[in-house]
Parts: C-alpha cells; structure tokens; sequence
C-alpha cells in the first residue's frame, strides 16, 4: 500500500533562517505531489504541484521554493523565512487524473 | 471569497446524526470530496462523489448532491465524540486545481 511521510512533525526558525521540508512518497511511481500551507482556521492554499521530476508548478508567488529531485521526494525550501510563513505544511499525493489526493501528517512551522 | 463555502462550526449530542453543509461554484467540477482532519494532523480522505451520481453510502457516513444547487452534504449517523474533527469539502475539475473549504468544525458532546 501506498505511504507519505513529511518530517519534521515541528519546527520552530528564527527569522531569516532558511527551511528545507521534505516529504516522500512510497508504494507508488510517478505521482504528482503537492505542498500546501493551512494558515490557523482556514483552508488550505496550495502552494507547489509537481506532475514529474524536475516539473515544478508555483501557484502563488511567496518567499518558498520546491524541487522535486527523485521520483517519489518533493522538498519545500526557503532561503530566508518570514514571520509569515508560520503555519502547518501538508504534503499530498495523487495518481494523476480525478484520483483523490493523499495527505502526510503535516509539519506545523512556527517562526520566531 | 473562497469558492468553496461551509459554515465553519457544528455542535451535535453523541448519538445523534451531523449533517454538514458544502456549497460550490463550478458546475463543471467533476468529483467532490469530504475529508477529516483531526488536531495536529493531516487530512484523511472520508469519501468522495462522482458529478453523475446523487447519492452515495458508506457505513454512518451518506453524501447527498444536488448539482443543480451546487451543494454537497454529509451525514453521519450515530455521532461519537471521534468524530469530532474539522471536515473539508473539496472540489476537484482538474487534478492540479483541487479547492477547498474553511472546514467546518464538528463538536460531538457527550
């Protein structure tokens, strides 16, 4: 069966530090994958969406970044944190087409 | 506003049956999803409903469409305070344009 995993669960960066989150995907090939940021009592803003290796799609423009080195790894990165990227990062993983997306436990980001 | 709307609170007496409300604006959607998020966690795919279909039953959980309103519901018979959790409609025409609710907040009480 098909797993995603994202770590750290927690973070807590000062301002300015860079970030680098990482999820991964097993049980499947070739999946898109998707970075979302739920801000406290909202819904979720999708962020990054990638269909293939090296295939990146940036749905907002923001102080992040996402790469996607190997088949089943999406990073999400940042050079210099903001007070305003704190939230809680969700990792998701689909088949392609109309399948549901498949969400990690998320990473709750809080920047100091 | 969000194109995607639900009330964002629910408070319901264990044992009784949740209904909660989801109203969507593109009628060319295809799938519509409910999912629970439970504190700290991510999102856990509950059940998801084909445009063409009306109705669809899994155990305590019964999704209702009317694609005519533009509106989804979910029920849950027999509430039990596990279920207390935020619930996310989710539309989905494409699969990289997935939209979602606020959420809506169920409080199940003993």
């Amino acid at each position: 069966s098909q797993t995603i995993h994202q770590w750290p669960a927690t973070l807590v960066q000062p301002v300015g530090s860079p970030l680098s989150l990482e999820c991964t995907v097993e049980g499947t090939s070739n999946p898109n994958l998707y970075w979302y940021r739920q801000a406290a009592g909202r819904g979720l803003q999708l962020l990054f969406y990638s269909v293939g290796i090296g295939q990146i799609s940036s749905e907002v423009p923001q102080n992040l970044s996402a790469s996607r080195p190997q088949d089943r790894q999406f990073i999400l990165s940042s050079k210099k944190l903001l007070l305003s990227d704190s939230g809680f990062y969700l990792c998701a993983w689909s088949t392609g087409g109309l399948q549901p997306q498949h969400f990690g436990d998320g990473t709750r980001l809080s920047i100091l | 506003g969000e194109d995607v709307e639900q009330s964002l609170f629910l408070s319901v007496r264990e044992g009784d049956s949740s209904v909660i409300n989801c109203t969507y604006t593109d009628s060319s959607s295809t799938y519509l999803y409910w999912y629970k998020q439970e504190p700290g966690a991510g999102l856990q795919l509950l059940t998801y409903i084909f445009s063409n279909m009306d109705m669809k039953q899994d155990q305590r959980l019964t999704v209702l469409l009317n694609k005519k309103d533009k509106h989804l519901s979910l029920r849950i018979a027999d509430t039990q305070t596990g279920d207390s959790a935020i619930y996310f409609c989710a539309e989905n025409e494409n699969n990289n344009d997935m939209r979602f609710g606020a959420g809506t907040r169920l409080t199940v009480k003993p």
